[in-house]
């Protein structure tokens, strides 16, 4: 299987700060990687798609990048609402897989 | 509004099959494969499978294979993922979500325990 690999696996921020998770893939996938935001108790929530397409309704403060193994997720201006957990998830090779996932948690 | 809707908790014991639901509102049910991710209380997402809402031909996790079956309903928008040989590894919340490549309307979740 692919495996996705996320680091950090938690960050401390302040609200206000640039925030970078990365994700790295065992194998190339292009540009079919994803990245979902989860809220404690809640279901996730799709953030950006195909490596840098915003999904609607998703602040621009969220935006992505990469291709191949190495992608990055960064909010560039960490607001309350943020803390939470991101996954990154590639559905390049079946079985889709997901990273361990990054908990942002407030400083 | 697209929405998608689980069935309820369940509690199970070992060796005994689950169940769960999924009702599509909002969009042709057709038009869009549904795929199945579950979470163990504490841990991350775990891809389970999808199913297509048109052609009903699923794929499946190997992890999984011989123990889940996806199935759809399509006069009721509803999909449904049962799994089988319950272990108290298999306690978790079981989500489905529209589409295959990039899920994006999730259901609240359902979550099975398996306790003897």
């Amino acid at each position: 299987d692919m495996q996705m690999t996320q680091s950090p696996s938690s960050l401390s921020a302040s609200v206000g700060d640039r925030v970078t998770i990365s994700c790295r893939a065992s194998q190339s996938i292009s540009r079919n990687l994803n990245w979902y935001q989860q809220k404690v108790g809640t279901a996730p929530k799709l953030l950006i798609f195909a490596t840098s397409s915003l999904q609607g309704g998703v602040p621009s403060r969220f935006s992505g990048s990469g291709s191949g193994t190495d992608f990055t997720l960064t909010i560039s201006s960490l607001q309350p609402e943020d803390f939470a957990t991101y996954y990154c998830h590639q559905t390049d090779t079946t079985p889709w897989t997901f990273g361990q996932g990054t908990k942002v948690e407030i400083k | 509004q697209v929405q998608m809707v689980q069935s309820g908790s369940e509690v199970k014991k070992p060796g005994a099959s689950v169940k769960v639901s999924c009702k599509a509102f909002g969009y042709i049910f057709t038009t869009y494969h549904i795929t199945w991710v579950r979470q163990a209380p504490g841990q991350g997402l775990e891809w389970m499978g999808c199913i297509g809402g048109y052609s009903g031909k699923a794929n499946y996790e190997p992890k999984f294979e011989g123990r889940v079956t996806m199935t759809t309903e399509t006069s009721t928008s509803t999909v449904y993922m049962e799994l089988s040989s319950l272990t108290s590894d298999d306690t978790a919340v079981y989500y489905c979500a529209r589409g295959d490549t990039a899920p994006d309307v999730w259901g609240q979740g359902t979550l099975v325990t398996v306790s003897s």
